[in-house]
């Protein structure tokens, strides 16, 4: 299984800021890389896809980048329907998808 | 639009088996994959199997393999999952979701609203 490691594991920070998020695959996943979003009580919803391709509908201060091993989510102005758990998840090699541990944005 | 509703919360003993639905609409059901991805409480997200709906072939993480059965009725466009031998550590929110893998598992694009499983004696 293909290992994935996400940083910070929790992160603090106000509306209107930039924030980073960083996905690492165990092996290289070239650019088979999503990300999710999910809020207390909900069910994930897709982001981004193909390591940087907006899903329909996501607001554009959502970008991914990376390729390889080394991936990022960022978000920039921050908005406070934005404070929520970011989960990546990789499908180079499957089954099984495998995703990262996730990341809790909280508001500072 | 899009929608995948599941059916309603499950207490189940230690051994027993629970069976959960997921009911698709909005969209050519032979034409997408459907996953099942499990969440302990607090805890992350588990990916569990995926089934193709046009010819019923599905596979399963490793660790599930003796234990879990994902089905397709595709006159109702319904998806099921069935757990076997549950145990404490089974006591998670269960989520369906929609898979743009036709051969494997792949991207998770509209999900379920979720059943939460509890296993306690």
């Amino acid at each position: 299984d293909i290992q994935m490691t996400q940083s910070p594991s929790s992160l603090a920070a106000s509306v209107g800021d930039r924030v980073t998020i960083t996905c690492r695959a165990g092996l290289s996943i070239g650019s088979h890389l999503n990300w999710y979003q999910q809020k207390p009580g909900r069910a994930p919803q897709l982001l981004i896809y193909d390591a940087s391709t907006l899903q329909s509908g996501v607001p554009s201060r959502f970008s991914g980048s990376g390729s390889g091993t080394d991936f990022t989510l960022t978000i920039t102005s921050l908005q406070p329907e934005d404070f929520a758990t970011y989960y990546c998840q990789q499908s180079h090699v499957t089954p099984p998808l495998t995703f990262g541990q996730g990341t809790r944005l909280e508001i500072k | 639009q899009v929608q995948l509703v599941q059916s309603g919360v499950e207490v189940k003993k230690p051994g027993a088996s629970v069976k959960v639905s997921c009911k698709t609409s909005g969209y050519t059901f032979v034409n997408y994959g459907v996953s099942w991805v499990r969440q302990a409480p607090g805890q992350g997200l588990e990916w569990m199997g995926w089934i193709r709906p046009s010819n019923g072939h599905a596979n399963y993480r490793y660790k599930f393999e003796d234990r879990l059965t994902i089905t397709v009725d595709t006159s109702t466009r319904t998806v099921y999952m069935e757990l076997r031998s549950l145990r404490s550590d089974d006591t998670a929110v269960y989520y369906c979701a929609r898979d743009l893998g036709l051969v494997s598992t792949v991207t998770l694009d509209s999900w379920g609203q979720g059943t939460l499983v509890t296993v306690s004696s």
